[in-house]
């Protein structure tokens, strides 16, 4: 089962941050936390993963709470291109099954 | 590099006939593939985790002799949906993994089955 609980949909100005939340606080020790993307009718892409750092790439941050129980992912200047749903994921770096949760659907609105 | 690729993008087949989806990693060596199924509007469901030469393990609630899978090669993963039945009609979506430390997954762009 999912041990991610996201809100169902967000909207977000176009060129403005999209701050983009997620509760895991049943995350183990070993489990990283992991962000995907899924546009419709397509298989999800990566955007970012991380263990307790805060983590930056091309594509977005990864903000992770101290205590790990939750984390934020921020696409720093959202484009219509960004409207997805995004998926939390915290996997084990063992094993690594993914068990989706329900996402957030993020429309980037002109 | 990370690329996965999916075989066939989309397929229609008659109800009872059997079905064959290849995975395949282009540019790594994929220690672990998986697959997932996906109905409309809903999110993605792990079906099973296939380790190169070994059997597949299913999730509770899928029927492995109903969804064959196949990891013969560290780039190559099958899923062949036996028998199947309108209600396997779905969006299957296979990912890779290669071993490194955090194990993150490379997706494939799916294969929509609709079953008459």
């Amino acid at each position: 089962d999912a041990k991610t609980t996201q809100p169902t949909s967000m909207d977000c100005a176009e060129g403005r941050a999209a701050n983009l939340p997620c509760n895991h606080s049943t995350i183990s020790g070993n489990e990283y936390v992991y962000w995907y993307r899924q546009i419709h009718s397509q298989g999800p892409q990566y955007i970012i993963h991380g263990l307790k750092n805060n983590e930056t790439n091309e594509m977005a941050s990864l903000i992770i709470t101290e205590d790990r129980k939750s984390s934020t992912l921020i696409l720093p200047h959202a484009t219509l291109r960004d409207t997805a749903v995004y998926y939390c994921i915290v996997s084990a770096n063992t094993g690594n099954q993914f068990y989706f949760g329900t996402g957030t659907s993020l429309t980037v609105i002109p | 590099g990370a690329v996965v690729s999916q075989h066939p993008s989309w397929v229609i087949c008659k109800s009872g006939t059997s079905v064959k989806i290849e995975c395949r990693s282009l540019d790594f060596q994929a220690t672990t593939m998986f697959w997932y199924r996906q109905f409309p509007k809903q999110s993605l469901m792990l079906m099973a985790t296939s380790n190169e030469g070994s059997k597949a393990t299913y999730e509770q609630g899928v029927e492995k002799d109903k969804f064959l899978i196949n990891h013969a090669s560290l780039t190559l993963s099958t899923l062949t949906v036996t028998s199947a039945h309108p209600e396997d009609s779905s969006f299957y979506i296979c990912s890779a993994s290669r071993q490194a430390s955090s194990y993150e997954q490379y997706f494939g762009p799916g294969t929509r089955l609709t079953v008459t």
